[in-house]
């Protein structure tokens, strides 16, 4: 299967600060997510971005697919940003169709 | 309205019993999926189901078997379970061709006892 290795593994933050989280793949993918774990373990979709680069409010995203990385930049965060976040790619080939390969998360804490 | 529902959030049970988690979608996608969430918070596949068909079955024990009744619903039914079946089970769906974005259920925790 495809490798993710997402960097940081932990990020603790003041309120205010910017950040930015990289996601490395392995090989070429279809697709790439990128979720927030809250705290209450649920799994929020932050952006479907296969390549580009999206912008929701404080947070963005870009892809380079032919270089196999991500990065998600978070400006003046927030006590709410806190989680997990994860980066997760698709690859469409076969049986493997559609299943997404996730990395082992960045955890960010920010603080008040 | 909430787009892919599982239900329970929690379940605790015993060793050697069997519990089933249910799945919901509303999105109309085609394919869904169960995602097994370690304790140290790896997310992996565990099967994955289009049209009601099984097209992805990652080295589950056999212990574990899902069904689909339609494309909207998949269910997972596990048998004897043991302790280190205790985990966050999610629930996905998500399109098979084109904009192929997955969304998540809100988790089952499991504790086996």
């Amino acid at each position: 299967g495809i490798q993710v290795e997402q960097s940081p593994p932990d990020l603790i933050l003041q309120e205010g600060a910017n950040s930015t989280l990289r996601c490395n793949f392995s090989d070429s993918v279809n697709n790439l997510q990128w979720f927030h774990q809250n705290p209450w373990g649920q799994l929020i979709n932050l952006f479907y971005i296969p390549s580009g680069t999206k912008q929701n409010g404080r947070l963005s995203a870009t892809t380079v697919a032919t270089e196999r990385y991500s990065l998600l930049y978070i400006s003046s965060s927030q006590t709410t940003d806190s989680g997990v976040y994860f980066c997760a790619v698709t690859r469409y080939r076969g049986s493997t169709l559609g299943r997404l390969y996730f990395g082992r998360g960045t955890q960010l804490t920010v603080w008040p | 309205d909430t787009a892919v529902s599982q239900t329970p959030k929690y379940l605790v049970t015993q060793m050697g019993n069997d519990k089933s988690i249910k799945c919901e979608q509303n999105l109309g996608h085609d394919t869904m999926y169960w995602y097994k969430q370690d304790s140290k918070k790896f997310l992996k596949i565990m099967f994955s189901y289009n049209n009601k068909e099984l097209i992805i079955n990652e080295t589950v024990p056999n212990r574990f078997s899902p069904k689909s009744p339609d494309k909207a619903h998949l269910n997972l039914h596990i048998n004897s379970l043991e302790l280190g079946d205790s985990a966050v089970y999610f629930c996905a769906s998500s399109r098979r061709e084109g904009n192929t974005e997955a969304f998540f259920g809100q988790g089952t925790r499991l504790t086996v006892v």
